[in-house]
């Protein structure tokens, strides 16, 4: 199975800060990577695919980067209603598998 | 608007059975591959199983295999997780999900149903 390693586990950040978000696979992946938004007591929402198209209706201050093994999540300027937490996925072979994710908190 | 509904969750003794369904609306079901993707409490997420569009063909996460099975109904909509032999560890949130084909992210998912393993 395909491991996936993210840093940092949780961060605290302020509004208007840009933040950064990693995620390492254990093999090669191409660009078979996904990012996902997840409130409390929500449901996850996709916000990024295929490591840096943005979905529909995503704000553009997130962004994606990277391919191989290393990918890259990137706030451009932290908003309230960005505190959630983070968890790439990797869709290149099954099983599919999620990074342990990252808590976005308020400093 | 595409929707997906679970129902079918509950508290379940160890050993026993429980069968989730995930309606589906706005959308043309049969063409997309569906998932089940759990989360324990306080955890994170873990995929479990696939099927694809006509049901011919299905994948699963190793610790459920042989004792989960993930079916479909494309006359209702519907998408099924079958499972069996729950144990404890088995205590989660499932959410169906939506693939998006091309990109093979989730784009869609349910709410979730609460399953709780239990004596």
């Amino acid at each position: 199975d395909i491991q996936m390693t993210q840093s940092p586990s949780s961060l605290s950040a302020s509004v208007g800060d840009r933040v950064t978000i990693t995620c390492r696979a254990s093999q090669i992946i191409s660009t078979y990577l996904n990012w996902y938004q997840q409130k409390p007591g929500k449901a996850p929402e996709l916000l990024i695919y295929a490591a840096s198209s943005l979905q529909s209706g995503v704000p553009s201050r997130f962004s994606g980067s990277g391919s191989g093994t290393d990918f890259t999540l990137t706030i451009s300027s932290l908003q309230p209603e960005d505190f959630a937490t983070y968890y790439c996925q990797q869709s290149y072979s099954t099983p599919w598998t999620f990074g342990q994710g990252t808590k976005v908190e308020i400093k | 608007e595409v929707q997906l509904v679970e129902s079918g969750g509950g508290l379940v003794q160890p050993g026993g059975s429980l069968r989730l369904s995930c309606a589906a609306s706005g959308f043309t079901f049969s063409s997309y591959w569906m998932h089940w993707v759990r989360q324990a409490p306080g955890k994170g997420l873990v995929w479990v199983s696939r099927i694809n569009g006509d049901g011919s063909r299905t994948n699963y996460e190793d610790s459920v295999k042989g004792r989960f099975t993930v079916s479909r109904d494309n006359a209702k909509n519907t998408l099924y997780l079958q499972m069996n032999s729950l144990r404890a560890e088995d205590t989660a949130v499932y959410y169906c999900a939506r693939d998006a084909s091309s990109s093979r992210s989730f784009d869609y998912w349910g709410q979730g149903t609460l399953v709780t393993v239990s004596s």
